[in-house]
This record gives C-alpha cells, structure tokens and sequence, in this order.
C-alpha cells in the first residue's frame, strides 16, 4: 500500500483563492517532508524542505508567502498556494523519506493544480 | 535546483531491445537514485547507488555510478510496453537536509 498519501489528487480553483494540499506520511514518522512542483513534460523542482514543528525552508526563487508550509505532526505536512493566479497552475508532488542516510524517498500521488 | 542533466530527454526502443539513459551531476553526494515516473502520477523509487559503489544490479535494472565523472546509468534489458515513463535520477546531499535533487529526466516509449 502507499506509504505516502497525498489529498486531493485534481482540484480545480479560481484565481485569487487559496488551496491546500495536504501530504501524509503513513508508514513512519516524517520529521522531513519534501515540496516538489513539476512542469508538463518536466523535472521535479525542489520548493521547500518541510520541517516538523518549525519553519520549512524554501529553495531559493520560492515565494514563502505564496507557498505556506506547515508540517505541525510528524505524520502531516499541507502545502497553501495563497492568492493563486493561473501561473500557479502545476503539478505538485510531496515526499517524505526516512532521516536516514541512503534511503529511498517515498512520493505522493501528485495534486494537479488549475487555477482559472 | 535541479542537480544536472539526463540524457536522452527522450527514447524511442522496440520491445525487447535493451535501453541505456544518463544522468550527470554537479556537487558531492552521499547516494544516487533513479525513479520511474508515469504520466501524471507521482513516482516510485527503483533503485539506489551509494558514492562508494559502482555498479548495482534488481532484476532487469543495472546502474553504474562514476563518481570522477560525476555521472551515472541506467540500463533497462530485455525492455517491455510496460516500462514506458519517464525516469529520473536524484541526488542526495552530502549535507543532512535529506533532500533530493532531481535530473532533466528521460521520457522512454517502448513499442511493442
């Protein structure tokens, strides 16, 4: 079964609202989550390391006050795109990994994002 | 980020024939992984390569890693329909953030 469960799968908003997607580690305790944003056809891009009861840190060039990350247990990370606008529009993926060295990372099924 | 680059960005092959993708990357790491990616789905870990080794082998999957070079492969033998997506590789940091940077990725097409 999948260790990391990601809500919603597609949700469809208006610009100037707010989402939030929501990553859950089901398996083991996550003190790290990971944000990732993915173009069609594209990479993963690394926006923020998710930090369990403190802040996360953000790759450089992501906004902190459009991409809110809160990860408040160490089984729950949710991702707000605040204010979002048609640029928004992505595909966002979470993934969370044993804060070990040498392990692999297990990933959400992905939120599909359209913003119109 | 992105860590570096895949290549090729894109593979056509006949069933059965064997397929190669690679990666290069630009800073230190602890380990290198490679993911499968299906359209629109998130991604499933296939195998992982410390810096200390150089070659690894699951199933029809072999990766080698040439940490001079700071490059890896990724071979698929004997290849089916059924391994079309796209794959990636990533990096981990050599720092303790645990976070993984992510190659270009190839977009491999399998006809049967």
């Amino acid at each position: 079964g999948a260790v990391v469960s990601q809500h919603p799968s597609r949700v469809i908003c208006k610009s100037g609202t707010s989402v939030k997607i929501e990553c859950r580690s089901l398996d083991f305790q996550a003190t790290t989550m990971f944000w990732y944003r993915q173009f069609p056809k594209k990479s993963l891009m690394l926006m923020a390391t998710s930090n369990e009861g403190s802040k996360a840190t953000y790759e450089q060039g992501v906004e902190k006050d459009k991409f809110l990350i809160n990860h408040a247990s160490l089984t729950l990370s949710t991702l707000t795109v605040t204010s979002a606008h048609p640029e928004d529009s992505s595909f966002y993926i979470c993934s969370a990994r044993r804060p070990t060295l040498n392990t692999e990372a297990f990933f959400g099924q992905g939120t599909r994002l359209t913003v119109v | 980020s992105q860590q570096g680059e895949e290549d090729p960005q894109a593979l056509s092959i006949q069933e059965g024939e064997n397929a190669t993708m690679n990666c290069s990357y630009k800073t230190s790491i602890n380990n290198l992984q490679w993911y499968r990616q299906n359209s629109g789905r998130g991604l499933v870990h296939l195998i992982l390569i410390r810096s200390n080794e150089r070659e690894k082998h699951s199933g029809r999957l072999r990766v080698t890693l040439d940490t001079s070079k700071k490059s890896s492969s990724l071979l698929i033998t004997a290849s089916r329909a059924a391994d079309t997506a796209s794959y990636f590789c990533a990096t981990g940091a050599m720092d303790s953030s645990y976070k993984l940077i992510f190659g270009s990725g190839t977009r491999l097409l399998v006809r049967p």
